[in-house]
């Protein structure tokens, strides 16, 4: 119930093209989706976020589709660039209530090595 | 200095070695966590700290052992490891109580077991 399982392991995409990861989810009760990014040598770094409540955020050229009723949300990056090449981290959380002691425990999927062609 | 920093960035040691990982955040935040990254596997995440107190220990072997001697610094206390516990360790920190509160991430410390 607390595994986030993303997909694919690895992708190759023409420079231009559109980058689609998929992460999918069990536990309903997740409230908080992120997905970070991270470069050789450098900690994951968050790119965008999306909560429960929209189905789709969008942040320049990255956009995140949240489906809740499949469980599912995803990553797009549009005009991909050889810069956007890097390893992508989905992640999903239950958003802890403010109150002191509680912090929010994020559960990671598998990661997707992405790799923009020139 | 900025943001998450951990040293040292690359550790060898024997399975009969002690050592410490160190980071600090210079973020004002108050929770503080390690993670461990292992190739093809999530980031499992091993111990949180809130207003230096442990949080989260997620059932992590005993020859770990954290350290929070204040909201800044964060320790990791290696001793008798194993080669599988080679890997990335990653520290992060956050400010709880703060809705979507992001982790910020170090660099990690790249641990090779002999």
């Amino acid at each position: 119930q607390q595994q986030v399982k993303q997909s694919p392991q690895s992708l190759i995409v023409q420079k231009g093209g559109i980058s689609i990861i998929n992460c999918a989810y069990e536990n309903t009760a997740f409230d908080y989706f992120p997905w970070y990014q991270q470069f050789p040598g450098k900690g994951p770094a968050l790119l965008i976020a999306i909560r429960p409540d929209v189905s789709e955020k969008k942040e320049g050229r990255f956009t995140i589709s949240f489906n809740k009723s499949a469980k599912q949300f995803s990553l797009h990056i549009m005009d991909s660039q050889p810069g956007d090449s890097a390893t992508y981290f989905c992640a999903a959380s239950i958003i802890p209530r403010a109150y002191r002691g509680a912090t929010n425990k994020l559960i990671f999927g598998t990661g997707t090595l992405l790799a923009v062609q020139p | 200095e900025t943001g998450v920093t951990q040293t040292p960035r690359h550790l060898v040691m024997g399975m009969t070695n002690k050592k410490s990982l160190k980071c600090e955040q210079h973020l004002g935040h108050n929770a503080m966590y390690w993670y461990k990254q292992s190739a093809k596997k999530p980031l499992e995440l091993m111990f949180v700290y809130n207003f230096k107190e442990q949080t989260e220990n997620n059932s992590v072997p005993s020859r770990f052992s954290p350290e929070c001697p204040n909201s800044s610094h964060l320790f990791l206390h290696l001793h008798t490891l194993q080669p599988e516990d080679s890997a990335l360790y990653l520290c992060a920190s956050s400010q709880e109580g703060v809705v979507d509160n992001e982790q910020f991430f170090g660099p990690g410390t790249r641990l090779t077991v002999l």
